[in-house]
């Protein structure tokens, strides 16, 4: 049971190129969600989805797209990468739609560099 | 908008000491916190978490303490250890909700 999965580990772009970051969860979960964590920052949620076949936006969604592919993977796409986007990004999971008490499960992270 | 944060962004503590981190949130409506703890270079990791119809909740070594007509949570660590050095996030989930929004951290130092 590896829990939540990310790749790449580190990725450099340079400005306008694209990129999809994956992630995957063997836990069975139906939520899954994509943070972005600046220093000093707290995270910040870019879009999840709830269920398969269902994403909504979160708090800082410009710039990304995401696809649920299936019930175990959750991407996230940046079509044009733009240094603002230079960040550590974090694939969570957590094990329903709807709980009152839903702990995230979080992957090792992506640590991006947008030159 | 609705915002979590917390009071010390770095706390130092002698090895075996109690620490405590504290956090406020603004958000009325949220019904569940947890506290994270995240390492050098890894992902954030599950601590501890309290629903909003508890006052007090204990783990091993850890204890949150939530109070709710201020709006503040507490993370107390008893006898700190070398490996409790890390940041620590709260987190915080609206009612009815599934997003979780979080603080910005704090950075604990354990001196030996």
């Amino acid at each position: 049971n590896a829990g939540v999965t990310q790749t790449p580990k580190f990725q450099v772009l340079k400005t306008g190129q694209s990129m999809t970051l994956q992630c995957a969860q063997d836990m069975n979960h139906n939520s899954m969600y994509w943070y972005r964590q600046d220093p000093g920052m707290g995270l910040r949620l870019i879009y999840y989805s709830a269920s398969e076949g269902t994403t909504d936006k979160g708090e800082v969604p410009n710039g990304y797209n995401v696809s649920r592919l299936n019930k175990r993977e959750f991407s996230l796409r940046l079509e044009s990468a733009a240094p603002s986007q230079t960040s550590v990004y974090f694939c969570a999971s957590s094990p329903s739609r709807t709980s009152s008490t839903d702990t995230q499960y979080f992957g090792p992270g992506t640590r991006l560099t947008v030159l | 908008g609705e915002s979590v944060g917390l009071h010390l962004p770095t706390l130092s503590v002698q090895e075996g000491d109690n620490s405590i981190i504290n956090c406020a949130y603004s958000n009325s409506a949220s019904d569940y916190f947890i506290w994270y703890k995240q390492e050098s270079g890894k992902g954030p990791q599950f601590i501890i978490d309290i629903r909003s119809n508890m006052d007090k909740r204990q783990g091993q070594r850890v204890t949150v303490l939530l109070n709710k007509t201020v709006k503040h949570l507490s993370l107390q660590i008893a006898a700190t250890q070398p490996g409790d050095s890390a940041v620590y996030f709260c987190a915080e989930r609206e009612a009815a909700g599934n997003k979780l929004t979080f603080g910005g951290g704090t950075r604990v130092l354990v001196k030996p």
